[in-house]
């Protein structure tokens, strides 16, 4: 069956370490793969989109890498800060009959500390 | 740009009603997906509605339908409301090509008692 796992529902780290969160899919061979961010009581707001041709991807303090290979992706928050606490959530976009969907995992539970 | 708006906030109802949720999209955005979310479940992916036409579909009762209005404008309807139906129903719209971004809107807190 298709499935997107992201590691530990939680994660807790101090302010100022890097934060790194794993998507791995079975059964999906995605295009894209896209990265959310969700706080509480709100909707998810997109950060980073990653094609499959791209092994990595910046944005100011963000990476994201993409490993077709090992069907997995991993974001990273560097020099984390408690701002960055909320709910991240990584999305495939496989395209084809299924254009316009995008399939989510449950996401990880960032938590930074002072 | 004003961004995707959902009417209204937060809903009660009871088991058997049915209820109309709303989504605005963004203004020149063609895609509208729903989602449910609930704290077991994450994110599930109810339908996508592309120029009027429901161009995707999850797995999701016949009891959930929607559709789309010639603005763009989106509406998801659930009849005969069940307790399980309680969650946060979203909604996101995007222009609808690949690599689009999604824009999601508040959401909708449905509570069925």
């Amino acid at each position: 069956s298709q499935k997107i796992e992201q590691n530990s529902e939680a994660l807790n780290i101090q302010e100022g370490k890097t934060a790194t969160l794993t998507c791995n899919y079975t059964n999906y061979s995605p295009a894209y793969l896209q990265w959310y961010r969700q706080d509480p009581g709100r909707g998810p707001v997109f950060l980073l989109l990653i094609r499959e041709n791209e092994k990595e991807k910046r944005k100011e303090r963000l990476k994201v890498t993409f490993d077709t290979t090992l069907k997995q992706s991993l974001f990273h928050i560097t020099a984390s800060q408690p701002a960055d606490s909320a709910t991240y959530l990584c999305a495939l976009e496989v395209g084809g009959s299924t254009l316009g969907r995008l399939y989510f995992g449950r996401g990880t539970q960032l938590t930074v500390w002072p | 740009k004003a961004g995707v708006t959902q009417t209204p906030r937060y809903l009660i109802k009871t088991r058997g009603q049915q209820v109309t949720l709303s989504c605005s999209p963004i203004s020149g955005h063609r895609s509208v997906s729903w989602y449910q979310q609930t704290p077991g479940q994450g994110l599930q992916f109810l339908f996508e509605y592309f120029s009027e036409t429901q161009r995707n579909k999850g797995n999701f009762p016949g009891r959930f339908s929607g559709r789309q209005f010639s603005n763009s404008r989106s509406e998801m309807n659930v009849s005969t409301l069940e307790l399980g139906d309680s969650a946060l129903y979203l909604c996101a719209s995007s222009l609808g090509g690949s690599q689009e971004t999604q824009y999601f809107g508040p959401g909708t807190r449905l509570l069925v008692l």
